[in-house]
């Protein structure tokens, strides 16, 4: 079964500082997607980021990026700059496209402190 | 389009009571996933359905849990009797599955309290 692991339950970083949030995956299967999904105080999920398996560029969105290792089943988020706004809980999240269904890592609760 | 709508926000309800939660998918996706979130076991996949058809319910924790999607625009999940254990946010997403698409769009979620 496929399993995601996110290693780091909480972190502090100062504004305007870069942090990064690890994840882990474990998949047999060569197709695949992943994703991070934010989550504020509000409790609203929202994508951040999200990359396909075969694609072996780094996404990139403004200030969020990621450092996929397909072979070391690796998926980071780097936040640089980071901002009070980017205080929330992140999600990394897996899809394999055999069965479609997605599933999540436990979170990493992040605060950036002023 | 108004995103993926869920009803209720909040449920209080005493210990045996049937809870109905209520999901609106966006039009035009043909996936509706229907996850519980909580402190101790964070978002499980209850269970999903791909064009109104239940594919994986897994994940559902036992019998008294069910979900029906009887057409493409709604979605219910039902707890009956339900327990306190059974309290946490659901939430409910639905997506467009397929090449270039799989995204999750979540609605605002469901918390429910059963005392």
């Amino acid at each position: 079964a496929q399993t995601v692991t996110q290693s780091q339950p909480e972190m502090s970083v100062q504004e305007a500082e870069t942090v990064t949030l690890s994840c882990t995956y474990d998949t047999s299967e060569s197709n695949y997607y992943l994703f991070w999904y934010k989550q504020p105080p509000s409790r609203q999920m929202i994508l951040v980021i999200r990359q396909e398996a075969y694609k072996q560029q780094n996404a990139t969105e403004n200030r969020f990026s990621v450092n996929f290792q397909k072979a070391a089943k690796s998926f980071s988020l780097k936040i640089s700059d980071s901002q009070l706004g980017d205080t929330a809980m992140y999600f990394c999240a897996f899809m394999q496209n055999r069965d479609d269904k997605i599933i999540f890592g436990k979170g990493t609760r992040l605060h950036i402190l002023p | 389009d108004a995103g993926v709508i869920q009803s209720p926000r909040h449920e209080v309800t005493e210990m045996g009571q049937e809870v109905t939660l209520r999901c609106k998918p966006i039009s035009g996706h043909n996936s509706l996933f229907w996850y519980r979130q909580t402190m101790m076991r964070g978002l499980e996949l209850l269970i999903y359905f791909n064009n109104n058809v239940p594919i994986d319910d897994s994940g559902m924790p036992e019998d008294r849990f069910s979900a029906k999607m009887p057409n493409a625009s709604f979605s219910t999940l039902k707890i009956q009797p339900s327990e306190p254990r059974d309290s946490a946010v659901y939430f409910c997403a639905s997506t467009l599955q397929g090449p270039g698409a799989n995204v999750l769009t979540f609605g605002a979620g469901s918390r429910l309290t059963v005392l």
